[in-house]
């Protein structure tokens, strides 16, 4: 059955701090992992990566795909309070062209 | 470009009540979704379309029917509500080529009491 879990479910840090989310997946056929943020209504798109594109930065955000370990990690640098949100790891599966969530991370900065 | 667009935004229910949540994208998107929220969690996928006349059951479908009869449309039927079914519900879609995002709805909130 198609999985994918995200860690650490929770985590709190003051603003300037670097953090690192977690997402590791087992699906069929992998075809993409995608990244979204969610602050209080419909989840916003981040980052996509495939095999042809395993690192993707932007700003302060970045990421990177591990197909051996099948897992990718999300990177936030020098955090602000608007990074206060719940970011969401996606995995598309090739078979049955599911897309598959995470359980999500809740990050909150504080001043 | 209106994108993925979910009606109602907000409904309670009586448990036992029917109701549909209507989901609507001008994309020409082939693939859509239907996800549940619940509060604190992640995306549960209910049922998914790679087509019109084509659905399939996601990992939640219970309680939920879908139809999908255009290219646009993709309806959430729920049939006997129960309490269990009080969540957020996100339509989304995305185009038929490897690896491309998927657009959400603004979402649904619905309250079964």
């Amino acid at each position: 059955e198609d999985k994918v879990v995200q860690s650490p479910l929770s985590l709190v840090v003051h603003e300037g701090d670097t953090v690192t989310l977690n997402c590791s997946y087992e699906v069929t056929n992998f075809r993409s992992l995608l990244w979204y943020k969610q602050e209080k209504k419909a989840p916003t798109f981040l980052f996509m990566l495939t095999s042809s594109g395993i690192e993707k930065k932007s700003g302060r955000l970045s990421s990177i795909l591990d197909k051996k370990e099948l897992s990718s990690i999300l990177n936030i640098t020098a955090t602000q309070t608007g990074d206060s949100a719940i970011y969401l790891c996606a995995v598309e599966a090739g078979n049955t062209d599911k897309l598959i969530f995470g359980t999500g991370t809740r990050l909150q900065v504080f001043p | 470009n209106a994108g993925v667009t979910q009606t109602p935004k907000f409904r309670i229910l009586k448990i036992g009540q029917s109701m549909t949540l209507q989901c609507t994208q001008d994309m020409n998107h082939n693939y859509m979704y239907w996800y549940r929220q619940d509060p604190g969690m992640g995306l549960k996928l209910i049922y998914y379309s790679v087509g019109a006349g084509i659905t399939d059951k996601g990992e939640v479908p219970n309680g939920y029917n879908v139809s999908r009869s255009t290219t646009e449309d993709f309806p959430l039927r729920l049939e006997l509500a129960a309490p269990s079914q009080t969540s957020v519900y996100f339509c989304a879609s995305r185009r038929r080529v490897q690896g491309t995002e998927a657009f959400f709805g603004q979402g649904t909130r619905l309250t079964v009491v």
